[in-house]
């Protein structure tokens, strides 16, 4: 099995809204990911939580705050976003055991759109 | 600046002839090579990866080559079919590090 979930599927948002997005996978990966991917684009990497800590943040703004509050569960909590934002945001897991190779499992994403 | 590269934006195959995709990458660091197939509005779907410490890897249909002198990959599909047109993204990684590089994708077409 290597189903990484995230709800919801669509997200429609103002600009003064605050809403997350879930992320969650069950197959014991102790490193887990945001991507953003816009249209003709490959995904960009957000933030890295590894041990349910963060280790990566790829200079995001604060109006994105990840949150990581079990080994199987990621959240990405959206603040005063801009239009700009909109985007394809997915989640991913990897087992990251040692330094060697390590594959990640992309969930479906979430599609995000804000007015 | 772009570390992985895939040159095609584009490529149109008829059914059952042979899919060739290809990828270069900058960094020799890299030691771990992925492609993945996506479809709009959904998540990238792993379909095969290699290890720099092998130069092939077979999986069904699919076949990675590496060659590290070249600092170039590519995906075969053997035989191609309509279901197989979608994006493909190849990606590198470091030892150690979470980080993937993707590439821009190219876009498959196999033609029925």
């Amino acid at each position: 099995d290597t189903e990484v979930t995230q709800t919801p599927k669509h997200l429609v948002m103002g600009m003064t809204n605050k809403k997350s997005l879930k992320c969650e996978q069950h197959m014991g990966h102790r490193a887990m990911y945001w991507y953003k991917q816009k249209a003709k684009k490959p995904p960009e990497l957000m933030f890295v939580y590894s041990y349910e800590k963060l280790s990566i943040n790829e200079s995001v703004p604060s109006r994105f705050s990840p949150e990581c509050p079990n080994s199987s569960l990621l959240n990405l909590h959206l603040h005063a976003l801009q239009p700009e934002d909109s985007a394809l945001y997915l989640c991913a897991s990897s087992h990251r055991q040692g330094l060697g190779p390590d594959t990640q499992y992309f969930g479906p994403g979430t599609r995000l759109t804000v007015l | 600046d772009q570390q992985v590269k895939q040159n095609s934006p584009s490529l149109s195959v008829q059914e059952g002839r042979i899919s060739i995709l290809n990828c270069d990458y900058t960094n020799s660091m890299f030691d771990y090579f992925l492609w993945y197939k996506k479809y709009p509005a959904e998540g990238p779907t792993f379909l095969i990866s290699i290890s720099s410490i092998k130069d092939k890897n077979e999986d069904g249909r699919f076949t990675v080559f590496l060659n590290k002198s070249a600092k170039h990959l590519s995906l075969h599909i053997v035989p191609s079919q309509p279901g197989d047109s979608a994006v493909y993204f190849c990606a590198a990684s470091a030892a150690g590090t979470y980080k993937y590089i993707f590439g821009t994708g190219t876009r498959l077409k196999v033609l029925a």
